[in-house]
């Protein structure tokens, strides 16, 4: 399967602030990429999807404003989280794939904690 | 929307079987991929289903019926490192997964 990377493992911010994540393809360019939210003892849920050189596609109920999402290259997206607070604590997992069609291969996520 | 199914929690013995299964109703089907996620990690992949039937790959096997809307992980010979959340998605016509609630297998020696 692929490499994807995540980037950092785990961070805690300060209310208020704003995070950055990043989700790296390591073995091969990856056109789409997803971004998933998942909160303790609960499944992932798909926030957007992002598409390289173009915006990105939100979910409903999904505020994009407050969560950033660009994918600069096939090989690069991130997700920023503007204004934290501590019900954005999470854990954030990002996946790739080559086509839609094809199967998705989750990073090892990111946990944020907001105080 | 989508809507999936699957049972909570589920104990087994080191040695034993066990099925989880699955429930959906989705806008569109593009298959069904069973996870394994241990606490604090990403999930992990384990099987896909497309067509009705039974995929095999080595302790575990995955089983699909379109008709009903219904899938089954089985895992087999139960070891202790298979304790963990197993988590149901399907795939719409959009391509999208979507995942159920996650079953989490506690494994007993």
């Amino acid at each position: 399967g692929a490499v994807v990377s995540q980037h950092p493992s785990w961070v805690i911010c300060k209310s208020g602030t704003s995070v950055k994540i990043e989700c790296r393809s390591l073995d091969f360019q990856a056109t789409t990429m997803f971004w998933y939210r998942q909160f303790p003892k609960q499944s992932l849920m798909l926030m957007a999807t992002s598409n390289e050189g173009s915006k990105a596609t939100y979910e409903q109920g999904v505020e994009k404003d407050k969560f950033l999402i660009n994918h600069a290259s096939l090989t690069l997206s991130t997700l920023t989280v503007t204004s934290a607070h501590p019900e954005d604590s999470s854990f954030y997992i990002c996946s790739v794939t080559y086509e839609r069609e094809y199967e998705q291969y989750f990073g090892p996520g990111t946990r944020l904690t907001v105080t | 929307g989508q809507n999936i199914d699957q049972p909570t929690e589920m104990t087994a013995t080191e040695g034993a079987i066990v099925q989880i299964n699955c429930t959906y109703q989705t806008s569109g089907f593009n298959g069904l991929f069973w996870y394994q996620q241990h606490a604090g990690e990403a999930p992990t992949f384990l099987s896909y289903n497309v067509l009705d039937g039974l995929e095999e790959k080595g302790r575990f096997s995955s089983f699909l019926s379109r008709s009903k809307g219904y899938s089954y992980l089985l895992l087999k010979e139960l070891q202790m490192k298979d304790s963990a959340s197993y988590l149901c998605a399907v795939r719409d016509g959009d391509y999208k997964l979507s995942f159920g609630a996650g079953t989490t297998v506690t494994v007993r020696a």
